[in-house]
């Protein structure tokens, strides 16, 4: 079982609906990331959180709306994504964001805009 | 404009054999590098980190070395087993430009393929 779980594994949504990703952590660390993978591009950083505050968006469009309500759980909400936001998306946690460790990644979501 | 790359798409090797996977950086703040593979339909798995003060670190199979005059780290695994065939990723972090540790920037990944 992996210490980063995140929910869906898979998901389908039309460039109309709103839908949210959820990432959960049961390792005890204070930060956690969201991270983009685009077909045939590097893993993409977008969000980090620390001790439940935001500390970098990484230029991310408003249509992404990360939500952190605790160190343990973090949220992705999805509106009016467009077809080339089809990408994997993947959940990670570490230590906290200001030192050097490694970090843990979850299965990540499947998203298919269409 | 790519801080890390991994120039070796992928890369083939016999069983038992070493597989060296190779990996450079531009930016000299990055002070803090990892390899994480990565199997298909799952997320990456973190295998070997090396901080910039160390030039290898070793963890079983696996070695990290680190050239900082060259900016350019590689992954050795002996002996390569047809279980580490994945795509493996290198990653750095550092204080960049003021941000934090925690963001990683990514190689594109090298396809290892280890044939029986």
């Amino acid at each position: 079982e992996t210490g980063v779980t995140q929910t869906p594994r898979h998901l389908v949504m039309g460039m109309t609906n709103k839908k949210s990703l959820k990432c959960e952590q049961h390792l005890g660390h204070n930060a956690m990331y969201w991270y983009k993978q685009s077909a045939k591009k590097p893993l993409e950083l977008m969000f980090v959180y620390n001790f439940k505050e935001q500390t970098e968006n990484n230029s991310v469009p408003s249509r992404f709306s990360p939500e952190c309500p605790n160190s343990s759980h973090l949220f992705l909400h999805l509106h009016t994504l467009q077809p080339e936001d089809s990408a994997l998306y993947l959940c990670a946690s570490s230590q906290d964001s200001h030192r050097n460790t490694e970090a843990f990644f979850g299965q990540g979501t499947r998203l298919t805009v269409v | 404009d790519q801080q890390v790359k991994q120039n070796s798409p992928s890369l083939s090797v016999q069983e038992g054999r070493i597989s060296i996977l190779n990996c450079d950086y531009t930016n000299s703040m990055f002070d803090y590098f990892l390899w994480y593979k990565k199997y298909p339909a799952e997320g990456p798995t973190f295998l070997i980190s090396i901080s910039s003060i160390k030039d290898k670190n070793e963890d079983g199979r696996f070695t990290v070395f680190l050239n900082k005059s060259a900016k350019h780290l590689s992954l050795h695994i002996v002996p390569s087993q047809p279980g580490d065939s994945a795509v493996y990723f290198c990653a750095a972090s550092g204080r960049v430009g003021g941000t934090s540790y925690g963001k990683l920037t990514f190689g594109q990944g090298t396809i290892l393929t280890v044939h029986p």
